[in-house]
């Protein structure tokens, strides 16, 4: 196994603009996260998935945002109509959670998302 | 809601020296603590994962200890090299998700 994988690793787009950014987890993770992180900043939550469903969202998480964990593998997450302030990294991570809580997560590299 | 907390947020020291650096965090409800190192532009390294009934875990040249009751995490890095410049972050989780500090930025001089 490889590790958490994000695709792409960087992303320009024009304001306005629908964007996609894929994750595909440690395969024997069942938790997969989605965070923010914005220059000097520590990541700030967006989204979890527990397998396929989707347990909870952030208020950051605007009616511009979704996710989806289709089959409990690789996640999406597409921005609509992005906006300057949406330019940020876009981080993936993922864990083993098993009843008590969860193992310790890993994280991708990232997708670096420019607006312009 | 957590608030984690970390000081200093810069740290410049030459090579070979020991450090400290200091994770706070409001909930002491806490599950786990986890150590990452960030290098400019990329993700996130896991260091250390501290179980909340442990009160520290040690890889290498770094140690990490946990004192819940007080809502703090500190991480000791031991003979500090110049590969270890970096931005240190602590997360503090619940069952759900982690709560990140914004981080400490190492530099070590050669």
């Amino acid at each position: 196994d490889t590790g958490v994988s994000q695709d792409p690793r960087h992303k320009i787009t024009k304001r306005g603009q629908n964007v996609t950014f894929r994750c595909d987890p440690i395969s024997e993770h069942n938790r997969l996260y989605w965070y923010r992180q914005t220059l000097g900043q520590g990541p700030e939550f967006l989204t979890y998935f527990q397998n396929e469903a989707q347990l909870e969202k952030s208020r950051l998480l605007s009616d511009r945002f979704s996710a989806e964990r289709p089959k409990g593998s690789f996640s999406t997450l597409e921005i609509q109509r992005t906006e300057q302030g949406d330019s940020a990294m876009y981080l993936c991570a993922s864990s083993y959670y098993a009843g008590q809580g969860f193992t310790e997560a890993f994280f991708g590299q990232g997708t670096r998302l420019t607006v312009v | 809601k957590q608030e984690v907390t970390q000081i200093p947020a810069a740290l410049s020291v030459p090579e070979g020296e020991n450090l400290v650096l200091n994770c706070s965090f409001t909930d002491s409800a806490i599950y786990n603590l986890q150590w990452f190192r960030q290098d400019p532009g990329k993700g996130l390294t896991s260091l250390l994962l501290i179980q909340s009934s442990q009160r520290e875990q040690t890889s290498g040249r770094l140690n990490a200890s946990l004192d819940k009751s007080s809502g703090r995490s500190t991480l000791y890095i031991a003979a500090s090299q110049p590969g270890d410049s970096a931005t240190y972050l602590c997360a503090a989780s619940n069952f759900n998700k982690f709560y990140f500090g914004s981080g400490t930025k190492l530099n070590v001089k050669p």
